[in-house]
């Protein structure tokens, strides 16, 4: 059974850190991994999709890697603003459908 | 492109009544799937819908269900409330594919009193 978790569970950063959010799973035969954002009361916006062939995603200041050997992925932020202040949330996919395993996602806070 | 749209945004119910959600997809999107979030079990899968056939379902009682219609809007329903009940559900989106993403409604908040 796919286990999905993410360290640290809260982070407070100044702005303008480079910073490294980690997610961990412990079934490496996954079918993707995404990273997701969450607002506060809102729904997930999806930020990066890694293919269990690739090795990382790039999307403006986000990077994410992926590493099934070790069973981790990391989404990479730089020059962080305030506007990075959320929740992110890593999930994997297992198969073809659409039943993602989530983690229990990293709270950011970028300070002015 | 209009999102994800979820309806109602916010309801209240008492325990043992019955609510139905609704969620409406991305154009051209056919499979649908539902979330609930606690702060307690963060975010887990209910089921997914593809061309009006259940395709998944998670670990749920049966008092969770769901259907989808043939223009791929897709319904969930819960019976017989409990507090536990009370959540962000969430619906998803997406096309048909290996690399295709998720995309997320905001939710129906559900308070059970």
């Amino acid at each position: 059974k796919q286990e999905v978790t993410q360290i640290p569970a809260a982070l407070s950063v100044p702005e303008g850190e480079n910073l490294v959010l980690n997610c961990s799973f412990t079934d490496s035969a996954i079918y993707n991994l995404q990273w997701f954002r969450q607002d506060p009361g809102k729904g997930l916006t999806s930020l990066l999709l890694i293919q269990s062939s690739q090795r990382e995603q790039t999307s403006g200041r986000l990077n994410a890697s992926l590493d099934k050997s070790s069973g981790r992925s990391t989404l990479y932020i730089a020059a962080s603003q305030p506007g990075d202040s959320a929740t992110y949330l890593c999930a994997s996919r297992m198969d073809s459908s659409y039943k993602l395993i989530f983690g229990s996602g990293t709270r950011l806070l970028v300070r002015p | 492109k209009a999102g994800v749209t979820q309806t109602p945004r916010y309801l209240i119910k008492t325990r043992g009544q019955q609510v139905t959600l609704s969620c409406s997809p991305i154009s051209g999107h056919r499979s649908v799937s539902w979330y609930q979030q606690t702060p307690g079990q963060g975010l887990q899968f209910l089921f997914e819908y593809f061309s009006e056939t259940q395709r998944n379902k998670g670990n749920f009682p049966g008092r969770f269900s769901g259907r989808q219609f043939s223009n791929s809007r897709s319904e969930m329903n819960v019976s017989t409330l409990e507090l536990g009940d009370s959540a962000l559900y969430l619906c998803a989106s997406s096309l048909q594919g290996e690399d295709e993403k998720l995309f997320f409604g905001s939710g129906t908040q559900l308070s059970v009193l």
